[in-house]
């Protein structure tokens, strides 16, 4: 497969092991956050998103946290898979900006049988 | 669910020639933008539209156009290829306020 990023910072994980993937954001004022996945030769697929208001959103197997006194987002994968082996990006809306994301550089998941 | 369709996975071209890069979403996005992703640099946004006939720059518009004279699609166009635009093309949609849905990608190789 196709590497999406060859300088990324990696995250190797047992399978069954809880990962988790952090993200610092830039602006104090961005009030809507996302997490992409995004497999090798493929685009990004939405996982989880969560607005300012809140500090803890859950899926499935997933659950992000949102800490805005540091401007620090994390995802946490519970029960990790082989499928989950991936780059992982954090995003970020600032308010006021129209629709214009801001993404960060991406960690890569790799799942260790 | 909503689609984002881009029109070729994989694609060679010469340097000097125009292409064509093709994107259609299906759920009446306002929204579409174009992204470059290289490996070490991320995702650049070459350019964006908030609507018909409407586009704007993005971080790196050199060497690239975009014509978006309906909703639903929103196409990239390389004017004269050259090397240094070898990359994975991404595009987006969305509605205002939310998150972005992407394409695949069209990995563009110019020799």
């Amino acid at each position: 497969g196709e590497s999406v990023g060859l300088h990324l910072p990696t995250l190797s994980v047992q399978e069954g092991d809880n990962s988790i993937i952090n993200c610092a954001y830039s602006n104090s004022a961005s009030d809507y956050f996302i997490w992409y996945k995004q497999e090798s030769g493929k685009g990004p697929q939405f996982i989880i998103d969560i607005r300012s208001n809140m500090d803890k959103r859950q899926g499935q197997r997933v659950t992000v946290l949102l800490n805005k006194t540091v401007k620090h987002l994390s995802l946490q994968i519970a029960a990790t898979q082989p499928g989950d082996s991936a780059v992982y990006f954090c995003a970020e809306n600032l308010n006021n900006a129209g629709n214009m994301l801001t993404f960060g550089g991406g960690t890569r998941l790799m799942v260790k049988p | 669910d909503v689609k984002v369709t881009q029109s070729s996975r994989y694609l060679v071209k010469r340097t000097g020639e125009k292409v064509f890069l093709e994107c259609v979403q299906d759920m009446d996005h306002e929204n579409m933008f174009w992204y470059r992703q290289d490996p070490g640099l991320g995702l650049r946004l070459i350019y964006f539209s908030y609507d018909v006939k409407m586009k704007e720059k993005g971080d790196i518009p050199e060497g690239y156009s975009v014509s978006r004279e309906k909703k639903e699609r929103f196409s990239l166009i390389l004017e004269s290829a050259s090397t240094n635009q070898t990359s994975m093309y991404l595009c987006a949609s969305s509605f205002m306020g939310d998150g972005y849905t992407f394409g695949s990608g069209t990995r563009l190789t110019v020799v």
